[in-house]
Order: structure tokens, then sequence, then C-alpha cells
């Protein structure tokens, strides 16, 4: 059971390059979701998506575009990229039976020269 | 204006001892809160949770503890093991959406504990 995967791990990107995040789960969730996470900060969502087909911005937009392709995959993209948008992004789902928690995957790391 | 807010960005413990860690929030709307754990290079994962209509949620060695009228939680580690070393983040959910996921986080606080 892998619950939540997401590729790449790492990537290094020149500013202007554009760059796709994949994630998927496997466990039959209804929501997803795109944080990411700064140097000593806690985790700020960039997108969401309730259920398929359907998304939502969420605290930090801009500079992102997401596709919910089914209810397995959320994939997030980043069309040019810039060097603010260095971070740790991390995918995450949640729902079924018990919709109070969410399960992330483990995260990838970006960085923007 | 962070409506999460984990004031201690770090704490030291001597393992066998208790672990007490704070979360405060500002917004009146939330009404289910969450604690996550994070080793390196890792994703969170969920630790422990309390609606607001409790006031204490006790999952073996770990407690969470919530004051509504001072708008602050609390969760306590006891004992604490050298395995706990982590950060630890408070995570907030309103009234109005059921989507766990699409919580305000805290900056976390990371947990050293002491052989």
């Amino acid at each position: 059971n892998a619950g939540v995967t997401q590729t790449p791990k790492f990537q290094v990107l020149k500013t202007g390059q554009s760059m796709t995040l994949q994630c998927a789960q496997d466990m039959n969730h209804n929501s997803m979701y795109w944080y990411r996470q700064d140097p000593g900060m806690g985790l700020r969502l960039i997108y969401y998506s309730a259920s398929e087909g359907t998304t939502d911005k969420g605290e930090v937009p801009n500079g992102y575009n997401v596709s919910r392709l089914n209810k397995r995959e959320f994939s997030l993209r980043l069309e040019s990229a810039a060097p603010s948008q260095t971070s740790v992004y991390f995918c995450a789902s949640s729902g079924g039976r018990r919709n109070t928690e969410a399960f992330f995957g483990q995260g990838t790391r970006l960085t923007v020269v | 204006d962070q409506q999460v807010k984990q004031n201690s960005p770090s704490l030291s413990v001597q393992e066998g001892r208790i672990s007490i860690l704070n979360c405060d929030y500002t917004n009146s709307m939330f009404d289910y809160f969450l604690w996550y754990k994070k080793y390196p290079a890792e994703g969170p994962t969920f630790l422990i949770s309390i609606s607001s209509i409790k006031d204490k949620n006790e999952d073996g060695r770990f407690t969470v503890f919530l004051n509504k009228s001072a708008k602050h939680l609390s969760l306590h580690i006891v004992p604490s093991q050298p395995g706990d070393s982590a950060v630890y983040f408070c995570a907030a959910t309103p009234v109005f959406n059921t989507n766990a996921g699409k919580s305000t986080f805290g900056d976390g606080t990371t947990l050293t504990v002491k052989p």
C-alpha cells in the first residue's frame, strides 16, 4: 500500500523553466492538496481539489497551476519558475470514512537557480 | 496575521520526561485540531486530533488538551522517547470545512529527546 506517491523527489530548475510535479494516491480519497513548506515555516496550501473535476485556490496559488487528472492523480505545474518558488512541495489526500486527517507524500525538494 | 501559532521553535527534553508542545489560534471558527509529526526528508504524518466538543483526547503516550476559551491547545508526550524527536505541527480546520487536509498549519516545533 503506497499511500501518496510524489515524483520527482529532487529537482533543480533554472529561472524561467517549467516543470510538473506529479502526485498519485491509492486510497480512493476524494480530496487532494498541494502544499509548500519553506524553511522554519509551516505548510501553506497552494491548491486543492475537493473531488475529481474540481480545483480551488489555496493561500499561495500565484505562479502555479494544477490538474486533477482523475481521482488518483493531482499534478502541480510551474509555468515559469522563479527563485521564490524554491521550497519543499508536499502532496496530500484525505477522504474515505474518516475525512479527519490528511495523508502526505514524501515531498519534492525544488531549487530554482 | 498568522492564525495558528507555535511560539516555541524548539524544545529539548530528557528521555522518560514529559514533553509539552503548545499551540495558539486566533480564528474562532476553528473547531477541529490536529497534530502532525514530521521526520527529516519525510512527509508529515498524522498523530492525534481533537474536536472542539472535547477538552481532551488521549492515544497511548500522546494526549492533546484543548482550552477553547483561551484558544490554546497542547500536546503532551509521556514518557518521551528518543524516537519522538521530530518536528511537530499543529493544524486547525474551520467548522464549515470537512476537508481535513485544508487546514491552517503552525510553523512547527522541533522536539529533541535526549537519551
